[in-house]
């Protein structure tokens, strides 16, 4: 099945400085990835759409300078924490859409992150 | 943008009952319902979906009807076992583009 890999597990940080996670998929294309966040116990909460070649698209209240996206190519997408807060401390999903009509999305491990 | 609301956000069930997980959207664009089964410490695992051009669908326990009109759809799992125990999200997408998911159910199969 398809399979996507996401580094670091877990990230310790210290305040005002940057993270950045790794969204990977191993044996397929991707044109499309998701990054969420999710609370202890809590959904996923949907970040920004990443397309391949093109800028992300932010959902409403996630500041796109802060949550920085590239999506350089067909099989790596990128999530850089700018500027880490204490409130920043979260899980950090990706998830990869497989290149053509279909609608599934893989998901990857996730991001532990840790803003101290 | 769309909005999931999902209940119950706890269900305990004895072994060997039916559990029925519901959950409503509010974009009427929304035509892609994937249900995600999550264990401790893991990743969401696409368990079931359903397009908006169908009404039911089964796999094997598993099964999620859709009702486009009322804007509901719902996941039903039968003859549970306790490593059915786990934390279940639905989601609404538009053909893809972007995955909106609920709150969640944190399903315990009583042994």
């Amino acid at each position: 099945g398809a399979v996507v890999s996401q580094h670091p597990s877990w990230v310790i940080c210290k305040s005002g400085t940057s993270v950045k996670i790794e969204c990977r998929s191993l044996d397929f294309q991707a044109t499309t990835m998701f990054w969420y966040r999710q609370f202890p116990k809590q959904s996923l909460m949907l970040m920004a759409t990443s397309n391949e070649g093109s800028k992300a698209t932010y959902e409403q209240g996630v500041e796109k300078d802060k949550f920085l996206i590239n999506h350089a190519s067909l099989t790596l997408s990128t999530l850089t924490v700018t500027s880490a807060h204490p409130e920043d401390s979260s899980f950090y999903i990706c998830s990869a859409k497989v290149q053509g009509p279909g609608y599934i999305q893989y998901f990857g491990a996730g991001t532990r992150l840790s803003v101290l | 943008g769309e909005n999931v609301e999902q209940h119950p956000s706890t269900l305990s069930v004895q072994e060997g009952d039916s559990a029925v997980i519901k959950c409503t959207y509010s974009d009427s664009a929304s035509n892609y319902f994937p249900w995600y089964k999550q264990e401790l410490g893991k990743r969401p695992q696409l368990i079931i979906d359903i397009r908006s051009n169908v009404g039911e669908k089964k796999d094997q326990r598993i099964a999620v009807t859709l009702n486009k009109t009322a804007k509901h759809f719902s996941l039903h799992i039968t003859e549970t076992q306790p490593e059915d125990s786990a934390v279940y999200f639905c989601a609404a997408s538009n053909t893809g583009n972007q995955f909106y998911f609920g709150t969640g159910t944190s399903l315990t199969v009583i042994p």
